[in-house]
């Protein structure tokens, strides 16, 4: 089982190219999630999807477009990447997003915006 | 605001000593509780959760955390460290009026002395 694969795993952007983070998940959870992680702020919810064809924004969405077309794919978009945007990007899924919620992340993606 | 707090921003031990890491938060009602690891270059990995019962739960790798209701905390123990425990811990809190997603604590990083 591969859990949750992302890619790519480094990226190195010029400020205003876009680019595009894809997360795929073989174990047909039905929740999945963008976080990034930068140093001292932990982690931070960026978009996270209920189901196929349904997204909604988290707590730093800015910036950020998602789409969830199938079930097992979860991408994360920059339409115009900022110095701001540098940060580590994990994909995470989970079968509910109860309070009983336990993730599973992938092994991030290293972005770099110049 | 809802916050989960890691007041140790580094932490180093001797290898064989104990360990505490600590982790607060602010939450009216009882949340669910976990804490994360994550060694260098990969994704998080579940140590433990708190749902309800037994305030003492056990996890992986020979973690424990302990649920303090009358301090708002849920500290994770080992009483041994050994040299691969060293990684990055992340307390995380799912809150209710947050759809029951995810809030992580900034991080503690664990460095371990031969």
């Amino acid at each position: 089982n591969a859990g949750v694969t992302q890619t790519p795993k480094f990226r190195v952007l010029k400020t205003g190219q876009s680019m595009t983070l894809l997360c795929a998940q073989d174990m047909n959870h039905e929740y999945m999630y963008w976080y990034r992680q930068d140093p001292g702020m932990g982690l931070r919810l960026i978009h996270y999807s209920v189901g196929e064809g349904t997204t909604a924004k988290g707590e730093v969405p800015d910036g950020y477009n998602v789409s969830r077309l199938k079930k097992q794919n979860f991408l994360l978009g920059l339409e115009s990447a900022a110095p701001s945007q540098t940060s580590v990007y994990f994909c995470a899924s989970s079968r509910q997003t109860s309070g009983a919620n336990v993730l599973t992340f992938g092994a991030g993606s290293r972005l770099t915006v110049l | 605001a809802q916050s989960v707090t890691q007041p140790d921003i580094h932490i180093t031990v001797s290898e064989g000593a104990s360990l505490e890491l600590r982790c607060n938060y602010s939450y009216g009602a009882t949340p669910y509780l976990f804490w994360y690891v994550q060694s260098p270059g990969q994704g998080l990995q579940l140590l433990l959760k708190y749902f309800s019962g037994d305030t003492l739960v056990q996890g992986i790798k020979g973690f424990e955390a302990e649920f303090k209701r009358s301090q708002s905390s849920f500290n994770l123990r080992k009483p041994s460290v050994h040299w691969s425990d060293a990684a990055e811990y992340f307390c995380a809190v799912a809150i209710m009026e947050y759809g029951n997603k995810l809030v992580f604590g900034a991080g503690t990083i664990l460095r371990v002395k031969s």
